[in-house]
This record gives C-alpha cells, sequence and structure tokens, in this order.
C-alpha cells in the first residue's frame, strides 16, 4: 500500500516558468512534510519542510502548499532554472514513526 | 562542515562474494538509517537504528545485515551479492525526532555485481 502517491512522474518546463508538483497522503497520522531534491549521482537534500499547522511556506523561489483537509500538498518552484533540473521526491512522516514515507519521484527538466 | 560520510563511493564485487559498506556521520544524530535507491525509483528503506534500537523493514532481505557500533558509524553487510542488488545504497542520518523530521543523506555507494 502505497501511502504517498506524486505526480507526475516527470516534468518538462521553459526556463522562467512555475513547475509543479503534487504528492497526496493517506495516512493521518503524517504530521511532517518534507521535499527533497536529488541530481544524478548524489544523495537527496532537503529543499524545503511543511508541518501541517500552515497552509503554505516559502523560501525564495519554492513554496510548499499545503491542504490538510483534502490530503495533499505540492511544491512549485517560481522562475524554474536549469539548474533546478533534477529528481524531486515528496515524503510524509509521524512523530514516533521513526521512518519516512517517500513519492515516487519527479524528475525535472528546465529547458533553456 | 558536518556531514554524512560514506565509503567506499564506488564498489564493485561479484556475485555472492560478500561486501560492506560503510557509513560515518558527524551530526551526532541518534537515527542513522540504511536505503537501497534503484534506477529513477525512490530509495527504500531497508533498516535504521534508533541510538543501539535496530528497526528493520519486513520486505528487507536476509541477505542485508547491519551493524552499528557506535553513535558514528553504521556498516551495511549483504551476504551474498545477487545482480538484483546492484543499486545505489544511501545512509542518513536524523535527530532524535523519531522519523518526524529531516534527513541528511550522504552521497551514496553504488554497487556494482557482476
Amino acid at each position: 500500500q502505497q501511502q504517498v502517491k506524486q505526480s507526475p512522474q516527470s516534468l518538462i518546463v521553459q526556463k522562467g516558468g512555475i513547475s509543479i508538483i503534487n504528492c497526496a497522503y493517506e495516512n493521518t497520522a503524517f504530521d511532517y512534510f518534507p521535499w527533497y531534491q536529488q541530481f544524478p549521482g548524489k544523495g537527496p537534500a532537503l529543499l524545503i519542510a511543511i508541518r501541517p499547522d500552515v497552509s503554505e511556506k516559502k523560501e525564495g523561489r519554492f513554496t510548499i502548499s499545503f491542504n490538510k483537509s483534502a490530503k495533499q500538498f505540492s511544491l512549485h518552484i517560481m522562475d524554474s532554472q536549469p539548474g533546478d533540473s533534477a529528481t524531486y521526491f515528496c515524503a510524509a512522516s509521524a512523530t514516533n514513526a521513526g521512518k519516512s514515507t517517500f513519492g515516487d519521484g519527479t524528475t525535472l527538466t528546465v529547458k533553456p | 562542515d558536518a556531514m554524512v560520510i560514506q565509503n567506499p563511493r564506488y564498489q564493485v564485487t561479484q556475485f555472492g562474494k560478500p561486501v560492506t559498506l560503510s557509513c560515518s556521520q558527524t551530526l551526532n544524530h541518534n537515527v542513522m538509517y540504511w536505503y537501497q535507491q534503484k534506477s529513477s525509483q525512490a530509495p527504500k528503506l531497508l533498516f535504521h537504528y534508533y541510538d543501539k534500537d535496530f528497526n528493520n523493514e519486513a520486505d528487507t532481505p536476509d541477505n542485508f545485515q547491519s551493524r552499528r557500533p557506535n553513535t558514528s558509524f553504521c556498516f551495511l553487510d549483504i551476504r551474498s551479492p545477487g545482480l538484483g542488488d546492484a543499486a545505489m545504497y544511501l545512509c542518513a542520518t536524523s535527530t532524535g525526532g523519531r522519523g518526524a523530521d529531516t534527513q541528511y543523506f550522504g552521497p551514496g555507494t553504488r554497487l556494482t555485481v557482476l
């Protein structure tokens, strides 16, 4: 049973455009929702994260939108740049669970 | 800089020949994780330690074992690697929030099985 569903699987965006990646979860006990960015041959690295007490969090060009009632959250990358081309994973975890559940990943390609 | 270090970065082994991957951390985090990641897939959790408390995922093959001799080090042992075990192996750490916090990943070890 996949507890975090991520879409789309791949995304191509023109430079300067907006990239949007969506995730949906099932477990209402989840209380931490990070997004990780992974470049080829590297380990994932935290990009931005949100807890369910807020509906939106913005850090530079990256924004997480969170909809608790719909059990959905999304990553928005404004003014997308070729350097943003990477694989993005959403994740979710619950306090005292000891581990995170990852989405399947989205490969983003930003064309110059 | 505090970090997660994995050695070696690339490991080639023969079918059935035991191999050990190592991970060390300078973050002083309580939790250490081992993930397997195959091409174009999400990381798959194999097991994790909360301090010395070992937690094995139900679907982790018996072929995989782990040791954490102290806070800083964690090892992944693959007793009899098969062709299907070729993958990137990622080590990660987190603080004592038992999962509800950020994971810090190492650069990974790329395992090739001949």
